[in-house]
C-alpha cells in the first residue's frame, strides 16, 4: 500500500471554483505535511506545510489537518487557470526522514 | 535569491553507460536529497545527505551511488544504465529547522534518456 495517497484525478473545475484536493497517509507518526505544485516537466514548488490540526490559510489556499483520520486536504479559492497543474501532496515522519509524495492529484481549471 | 542548481539539465546516455548527476544546495542548506520522477509518476526518495553524511535512504538502486562534498555539493553516479533509469531527477535542499519543517527547495532537475 502507497504510504500517501491521492486521487489522480483529472479534477476539473471552472474558473472561479474551489478546488478542493485530498490526501491520505498512512504512517500515523507522520509530522509535517506539505503541498506542492509541479507543472509538467518543471520541478516541484512549495504551496503549503501545516504541522497542527486543523487550517491554515494562505491567499487564497487553505490547508487542513486531521490526524486522527490521518487527512490533509487542500482547498484552493477563486481558482484561475494559471492554477493548472499536478499537486503533491508530501508527508514527513520522523526529524531526518525524507519526504514521502503521493502520486498527485491534476487540477484543470477551465475559462 | 540563490536557488538550487543542477547540472546537467539534459543528458543522454546509453544502456550500460555511467552518468554523473550534481547538485549545488542553497547556501546554508545543510541537507540534500535525491529524487527520482518517472513519466507520469510522482517523485521516489533515493537517498540524502546531512552535513556531508548520508541521513536516509531510499529506493536508491545499488548501481546508483551518491555523495556530499565539503562544499555541500553532491553528486549522483549512476552506473551499468538501463532504459528504465530515464526519468527526471531531482536534487532538493532544506534548511536547518529549529522552529520547525518548511519543507525542501527543488532544483529544475536533470532530465537523463537513456537509449
Amino acid at each position: 500500500q502507497k504510504e500517501v495517497e491521492q486521487n489522480s484525478g483529472p479534477l476539473s473545475v471552472p474558473e472561479g471554483a474551489i478546488a478542493s484536493l485530498n490526501c491520505t497517509y498512512s504512517d500515523r507518526g507522520s509530522q509535517s505535511f506539505f503541498w506542492y505544485r509541479q507543472y509538467s516537466g518543471k520541478s516541484p514548488e512549495l504551496i503549503m506545510f501545516i504541522y497542527s490540526n486543523g487550517d491554515k490559510e494562505d491567499g487564497r489556499f487553505t490547508a487542513q489537518l486531521n490526524k486522527a483520520s490521518q487527512y490533509v486536504s487542500l482547498l484552493i479559492r477563486d481558482s484561475q487557470p494559471s492554477d493548472s497543474a499536478t499537486y503533491l501532496c508530501a508527508v514527513k515522519g520522523q526529524a531526518g526522514t525524507a519526504l514521502i509524495f503521493g502520486k498527485g492529484t491534476t487540477l484543470s481549471v477551465s475559462s | 535569491a540563490a536557488g538550487v542548481i543542477q547540472s546537467p539539465r539534459h543528458l543522454i546516455k546509453e544502456k550500460r553507460e555511467t552518468a554523473t548527476l550534481k547538485c549545488y544546495p542553497i547556501p546554508r542548506h545543510d541537507t540534500v536529497y535525491w529524487y527520482q520522477q518517472g513519466p507520469g509518476q510522482d517523485p521516489q526518495f533515493l537517498i540524502s545527505f546531512y552535513e556531508k553524511m548520508q541521513s536516509d535512504k531510499g529506493s536508491i538502486p545499488d548501481r546508483f551511488s551518491a555523495q556530499q562534498f565539503s562544499d555541500y555539493h553532491s553528486e549522483l553516479n549512476m552506473s551499468s544504465l538501463e532504459l528504465g533509469d530515464s526519468a527526471l531527477y531531482f536534487c532538493a535542499s532544506s534548511a536547518p529547522d529549529p522552529g520547525g519543517d518548511y519543507g525542501y527547495t527543488f532544483g529544475s532537475g536533470t532530465r537523463l534518456t537513456v537509449v
